[in-house]
């Protein structure tokens, strides 16, 4: 049975930085690509980064690149997202998600987990 | 980049009806098409890939169709635990967009 258990969110201040976890099991983590997934209070899905099985590729949203960093330790079954210069736009809740495909991204999401809240907030 | 627009917004249908969801592509994504559910205070769901294959363990009362641009979730009798917001998700064109929801409510 897969899982996918997200933490590390909190409350932030505008300016500062945080750092998502994701801890998977009953998967093959080293041949997933993995995504995170973000959905503001309210609102709709938004990706927001991908990383491929082995990390050698990883693509942001156009909204993050420059500020989040993807990434992924295969011997501890563990992505990551590495969160700076935090703005109140960041607000949501940030899902891992794992990808449909092995090797080959196919960019749509199998499995998620539960979500951890990020609030950036003065 | 891609423009995925659902209808409608919100969607009444009483138990055991069937009811029709939209999603339309704003230029062609042949049928990298995929449904997710959506349950308060839960993470989504895959439901359909393909624009109609059906996921592992999804019951065969989800049905999706459509290519290129226009693509329908027919759901054939509505169970009282469909009741969620539906999300479609083009993933053709890089990044992959989600339209804005479908929320299915009970009539």
């Amino acid at each position: 049975q897969v899982q996918l258990v997200e933490s590390g969110g909190g409350v932030v201040q505008p300016g500062r930085s945080l750092r998502l976890s994701c801890a998977a099991s009953g998967i093959t983590f080293s041949m997933s690509g993995m995504h995170w997934v973000r959905q503001a209070p309210g609102k709709g899905l938004e990706w927001v980064a991908v990383i491929s099985h082995d990390g050698g590729d990883k693509y942001y949203a156009d909204s993050v690149k420059g500020r989040f960093t993807i990434s992924r330790d295969n011997s501890q079954y563990t992505l990551y997202l590495q969160m700076n210069s935090l703005r109140a736009e960041d607000t949501a809740v940030y899902y891992c998600a794992k990808d449909h495909g092995g090797y080959f991204l196919r960019y749509y999401f199998d499995s998620w987990g539960q979500g951890t809240l990020v609030t950036v907030s003065s | 980049e891609i423009v995925m627009t659902q209808s409608p917004v919100t969607l009444s249908v009483s138990p055991g009806e069937r009811a029709t969801l939209s999603c339309r592509a704003s230029q062609s994504i042949s049928s990298k098409l995929a449904w997710y559910q959506q349950k308060p205070g839960q993470a989504p769901r895959l439901l359909i890939y393909g624009a109609s294959t059906r996921a592992t363990g999804v019951p065969a009362r989800f049905s999706g169709s459509g290519s290129g641009t226009d693509f329908t979730l027919t759901i054939s009798s509505l169970q009282s635990e469909d009741f969620a917001v539906y999300y479609c998700q083009q993933y053709d064109n890089w990044p992959g967009t989600f339209g804005q929801g479908t929320k299915l409510e009970i009539k």
